[in-house]
């Protein structure tokens, strides 16, 4: 099983800064690497896949970078909404594997 | 319009049986995998399995093997997540997920879950 690190655990940001997260792969997937954002309460959505394409409707905001075992979702002017729960997840080997999350939250 | 209907929240008691379901709409229900995730409260994502409804191909997390059942009805274009005994650590948020482009695709489209409380 691919075992999926996010860092940092907790990210404290003010709006209309920049936030990096970060996501490493046990092993090499590739560009199978999808973002999701969960806000509390919701199911989670998707917002990068294959890497760096944005889903339908996610604004120009994020973007995501990476290939193989590091990756990298920025989120260039954070407004109010983008304050939540971040998930990287690998869709390359089976059992598809989340990160452990990482948390946006207001500074 | 993609939807994936999910049933109410139940609370059981260790030991018992339930089965919660997934009903899929807008698009061909047996042509696409359709999975589910668990989410512990207060603790992240965890891919369970998933089902290719058109032939029931099914593949489960190795974790989770043998303690649910994952299955689907193409009659009424349902997947059902199943367990024969609860227990209390099954306490979670379910959601049935489907990822539009295949198995080995990012997960696009999200139920809005199913809370399951087991307890005694």
């Amino acid at each position: 099983e691919i075992v999926m690190t996010q860092s940092p655990a907790t990210l404290s940001v003010s709006p209309g800064e920049r936030a990096t997260l970060s996501c490493r792969p046990s092993q090499s997937v590739s560009s199978n690497l999808a973002w999701y954002q969960q806000i509390p309460g919701q199911a989670p959505r998707l917002l990068i896949y294959g890497a760096s394409t944005r889903a339908t409707g996610i604004p120009a905001r994020f973007s995501g970078s990476g290939s193989g075992t590091e990756f990298t979702l920025t989120i260039s002017s954070l407004q109010s909404e983008d304050f939540a729960v971040y998930y990287c997840q690998q869709y390359n080997n089976w059992p598809f594997t989340f990160g452990q999350g990482t948390k946006l939250e207001i500074k | 319009e993609v939807q994936l209907v999910q049933s109410g929240a139940e609370v059981k008691k260790p030991g018992e049986s339930l089965k919660i379901s997934c009903q899929g709409s807008g698009y061909i229900f047996i042509s696409y995998w359709i999975g589910w995730v668990r989410q512990m409260p207060g603790k992240g994502l965890e891919w369970m399995g998933i089902i290719y409804p058109g032939d029931s191909d099914t593949r489960y997390s190795p974790s989770l093997q043998g303690q649910v059942t994952i299955s689907a009805d193409k009659s009424i274009s349902t997947a059902y997540l199943q367990w024969s005994s609860l227990k209390a650590s099954d306490t979670a948020m379910y959601y049935c997920v489907s990822p539009k482009g295949g198995f080995g695709s990012p997960t696009d489209y999200w139920g809005q879950g199913t809370l399951v409380t087991v307890s005694s």
